[in-house]
């Protein structure tokens, strides 16, 4: 079946650095992708949309300049966190959604990356 | 609006009980998924079932089972025979109809089987 893949898997970094997390997906091309983000013992909470060749659209609350997303392939979309703080400490998910069927018919067909856990000391 | 609701945080069993987790979904969407995926202390989410709105076939695989029941939509997830290696966190996610929507999920049910 389709393949995602994220890395790092874990990063420590200091306070007011940036971080850079990948997502490919390995053997499908994935027009959107989606970035989740998951504080301990809470659920995922989707955190912007990533359009293959164009903007991000991110959720209500979510600072776009603070998370900035790429896409620039059809196989990778990036997510950096810039100067990270603590309370950005958490678990990064990446999904992408495997092309439909023949015939351009959607399946609902998604797909999750390993996540990034994110500490920021 | 679109919605999932897990009203139980936690449950524990002892090993060989069976235990049925509840999912409750709100959708105004006629085409919709349901999932469920299963979330170890390791991270990562792992795909159980997908469930088309208009198949609402019970589904059997193994120990596990799903019950789907659109007239009351609900979305319920039962382990038989639970083992210590079904302890982790089990979600139910919402997948509307559009190729371009994420998946919303509910809270999530923490799971501990002891032995």
């Amino acid at each position: 079946g389709a393949v995602v893949s994220q890395h790092p898997s874990r990063v420590i970094c200091k306070s007011g650095t940036s971080v850079k997390i990948e997502c490919r997906s390995l053997d499908f091309q994935a027009t959107t992708m989606f970035w989740y983000r998951q504080f301990p013992k809470q659920s995922l909470m989707l955190m912007a949309t990533s359009n293959e060749g164009s903007k991000a659209t991110y959720e209500q609350g979510v600072e776009k300049d603070k998370f900035l997303i790429n896409h620039a392939s059809l196989t990778l979309s990036t997510l950096t966190v810039t100067s990270a703080h603590p309370e950005d400490s958490s678990f990064y998910i990446c999904s992408a959604r495997a092309p439909g069927l023949a015939g351009g018919s959607y399946t609902g067909e998604l797909f999750f990356g390993e996540g990034s856990r994110l500490t920021v000391l | 609006a679109q919605k999932v609701t897990q009203a139980q945080t936690e449950i524990s069993v002892v090993e060989k009980e069976d235990v049925t987790l509840d999912c409750v979904y709100e959708t105004r969407d006629t085409t919709y998924y349901l999932f469920w995926y299963k979330q170890p202390p390791s991270g990562e989410l792992v795909f159980l079932i997908r469930r088309n709105s208009f198949d609402e076939q019970n589904e059997i695989s193994g120990r596990y089972s799903w019950n789907f029941q659109k007239s009351t939509s609900s979305f319920n997830f039962t382990i038989t025979a639970s083992q210590v290696v079904d302890s982790a966190v089990y979600f139910c996610a919402l997948g509307p109809n559009q190729a371009g929507t994420a998946l919303i999920f509910g809270k999530g049910t923490t799971l501990s089987v002891s032995s």
